[in-house]
């Protein structure tokens, strides 16, 4: 079956634009999440969610960021008012539940701001 | 303090050899240790895992050795090859929550022929 597809798989903006990155996860996978990978660092936690509610927002750098998701399928991130520092591949993963193991990783976005 | 540090940052290996990657924690209150692989353009793959209560674990060439007291724990890659060429993760899930994985920095492996 597919796995977890991001889109889109580049953006490079200006800064001071907002920025939208997409995450579809595997289908029937109620957990979702999302990471930020700065070059050549390990992957930083942002957010997740069970379903549609995200009951942990504290891995957010700042209050520029957000993110959403619709029911238990796709999920957007939103980057505010962007800066170069957020510059790096955002990562998107689901698991079965919050109580599988595994997380499943899309291929990322990586953003680019000038 | 939640965090993972992992060493080496870059290991150059020969074909046919073992590559070995550590990674040390300070936090106790992880109770689920994966390593994940990840090419370039592709997000990390889950390669294995292991619990706090299991010393070693091994599937193929790679096996988890754990160390509970020294909280360390390492990958080992026996007979590398080429296509092991990839950064490796070391993770630690926060226990009692959401799967919440803290990562290593990473470390960069060559495996040459």
């Amino acid at each position: 079956g597919a796995g977890v597809s991001q889109s889109p798989s580049n953006k490079v903006t200006e800064k001071g634009k907002d920025v939208e990155l997409r995450c579809d996860p595997i289908s029937g996978h109620t957990a979702l999440y999302w990471y930020r990978q700065r070059l050549g660092q390990g992957l930083e936690f942002l957010i997740y969610f069970q379903g549609n509610s995200a009951p942990d927002k504290s891995g957010l750098p700042s209050d520029r960021f957000s993110a959403e998701r619709t029911g238990e399928s796709v999920s957007t991130l939103t980057i505010q008012r962007t800066q170069q520092e957020d510059s790096a591949v955002y990562l998107c993963a689901s698991s079965l539940g919050l109580a599988r193991d595994e997380q499943f990783f899309g291929p990322g976005t990586r953003l680019t701001v000038l | 303090q939640q965090q993972v540090k992992q060493s080496p940052q870059s290991l150059i290996v020969q074909k046919g050899g073992i590559s070995i990657i550590n990674c040390a924690y300070e936090n106790t209150a992880f109770d689920y240790f994966p390593w994940y692989q990840q090419f370039p353009g592709k997000g990390p793959a889950l390669l294995i895992a292991i619990r706090p209560d299991v010393s070693e674990k091994k599937e193929g060439r790679f096996t988890i050795s754990f160390n509970k007291s020294a909280k360390q724990f390492s990958l080992h890659i026996m007979d590398s090859q080429p296509g092991d060429s990839a950064t490796y993760f070391c993770a630690a899930r926060v226990s009692g929550g959401y799967n919440k994985l803290i990562f290593g920095a990473g470390t960069r492996l060559a495996v040459h022929p």
